[in-house]
């Protein structure tokens, strides 16, 4: 069973403080996400990677960035936080489209981040 | 712009009722669509998928989806609902030309009194 860990389920951090979320995934995905969940706005893509090194934005990337390193491991960094990225925030995983059993998305449990 | 549209963003139903949610979406071309459910304080996963083929899909927990692709819609059903399956739930567009990209709609809460 894919396994998509964050490793923090609740932040709370400072305005203007840099902050780092972390995401590892077991199944050597190529495909790593990331989103944000917002009451009456549904998920929210911020960033997503389809390889080491590779990087695109999503919808939403303002005020944040992305380092994906390794293949299991895919950072969201924002710069310096500020009270309107207080969220949850959500890692995801696939494999490319046509591979393995066409799985769609596998998501982590979240992180809630307050910015206070 | 690619989106996905779910209308009813609240719903309250009694236990046995039965449910349809609605998901259309706007994008020209082909599509794998999924509906995904939240449960209060897990992570999402997914409940059914459709990448082609029969239009009916079945899913876990005695949910379906029918895939209707001139109304471009995938609304979720279930005949009898449980309490447990009070929840938040999402539709999921992801475009097959040449995107990793999934998108979303806004979600939709489902609370079923027992």
């Amino acid at each position: 069973d894919v396994k998509v860990t964050q490793s923090s389920r609740y932040l709370v951090k400072r305005t203007g403080e840099k902050v780092f979320l972390e995401c590892v995934q077991d199944m050597d995905h190529e495909n790593m996400f990331w989103y944000r969940q917002d009451p009456g706005l549904g998920l929210r893509l911020i960033y997503f990677s389809y390889d080491v090194k590779m990087k695109e934005k999503g919808d939403i990337p303002e005020g944040y960035s992305v380092s994906r390193e390794k293949k299991e491991r895919f950072s969201l960094i924002l710069e310096s936080a500020s009270t309107n990225q207080t969220s949850m925030y959500l890692c995801a995983s696939s494999p490319p489209p046509g591979q393995g059993d066409n799985s769609p998305l596998h998501f982590g449990n979240g992180t809630r981040l307050t910015v206070t | 712009a690619q989106s996905v549209s779910q209308h009813n963003h609240h719903v309250i139903l009694s236990e046995a009722a039965s449910l349809e949610l609605g998901c259309n979406y706007s994008y020209g071309g082909t599509v794998n669509l999924f509906w995904y459910v939240q449960y209060p304080g897990q992570h999402l996963q997914l409940l059914l998928k459709y990448f082609s083929g029969d239009p009916l899909v079945k899913g876990i927990k005695g949910f379906e989806a029918e895939f209707i692709k001139s109304k471009f819609s995938f609304n979720l059903r279930k005949p009898s609902v449980q309490w447990s399956d009070t929840a938040e739930y999402f539709c999921a567009v992801n475009p097959t030309s040449g995107t990793y990209k999934y998108i979303f709609g806004t979600g939709t809460r489902l609370k079923v009194l027992a």
